[in-house]
């Protein structure tokens, strides 16, 4: 399975940008990167997925590098409810999802 | 709004207990996970399956098993509970196999065998 590397943790203030780095300098053409989060005392959510071009959601942005080596989870301004741990994971088709340590992040009011 | 829906959210067994985690998901999801969450160690896959009657080990099968009988529902079966069982159990589906899908998962059981 190709790795990611994650910080361990991260810290915002409420109301600022975010910006969550993911290194993933083995992925290969066909994997996927997936983002998902984790609330206390809940199962991980989807956050966000894309293959190479950035991606936008309600929930937050990707900005996949042109060599696909690294990507960044965008949260435009954080509020205290996106305190969680960040998973970044990379999908082909021959595996399942597998999840790494993550980064958890918390946000300071 | 999609579920997944695990049948316990805090469960007390006893060393030797025979315990069933019931998982069930209304999306019409071909594909269910089971993972355990211990601290320290992130989330590990225990179970997977790719359709009714249909099952694969993931990584840390060794001491449960799984029964799929329909498509909607998946169960781990802790055939005999001890100790180092004692974690948070994480039920997922997925619409199918495919690597540009995700996963819908459940708020987790807890479980603490004594």
């Amino acid at each position: 399975d190709a790795k990611t590397t994650q910080p361990n943790s991260m810290e915002s203030n409420e109301e600022e940008p975010v910006h969550l780095p993911c290194n993933h300098s083995t992925i290969s053409g066909t994997d996927y990167i997936h983002w998902y989060r984790q609330l206390p005392s809940q199962g991980p959510e989807y956050v966000i997925h894309g293959l190479t071009s950035n991606v936008n959601n309600r929930m937050a942005s990707l900005a996949i590098a042109e060599d696909r080596k690294s990507s960044t989870l965008i949260l435009h301004r954080a509020t205290l409810r996106d305190a969680a741990v960040y998973y970044c994971i990379l999908r082909d088709n021959n595996n399942d999802m597998r999840f790494g340590a993550g980064t958890r992040l918390t946000v300071k009011p | 709004d999609v579920k997944v829906t695990q049948s316990s959210r805090y469960l007390v067994k006893r060393t030797g207990e025979k315990v069933f985690l019931e998982c069930v998901q209304d999306m019409d999801h071909e594909n269910m996970f089971w993972y355990r969450q211990d601290p320290g160690l992130g989330l590990r896959l225990i179970y997977f399956s790719y359709d009714v009657k249909m099952k694969e080990k993931g990584d840390i099968p060794e001491g449960y098993s799984v029964s799929r009988e329909k498509k909607e529902r998946f169960s781990l079966i802790l055939e005999s509970a001890s100790t180092n069982q004692t974690s948070m159990y994480l039920c997922a589906s997925s619409l199918i196999r495919l690597n540009s899908y995700g996963y819908t998962f459940g708020s987790g059981t807890r479980l603490t065998v004594v």
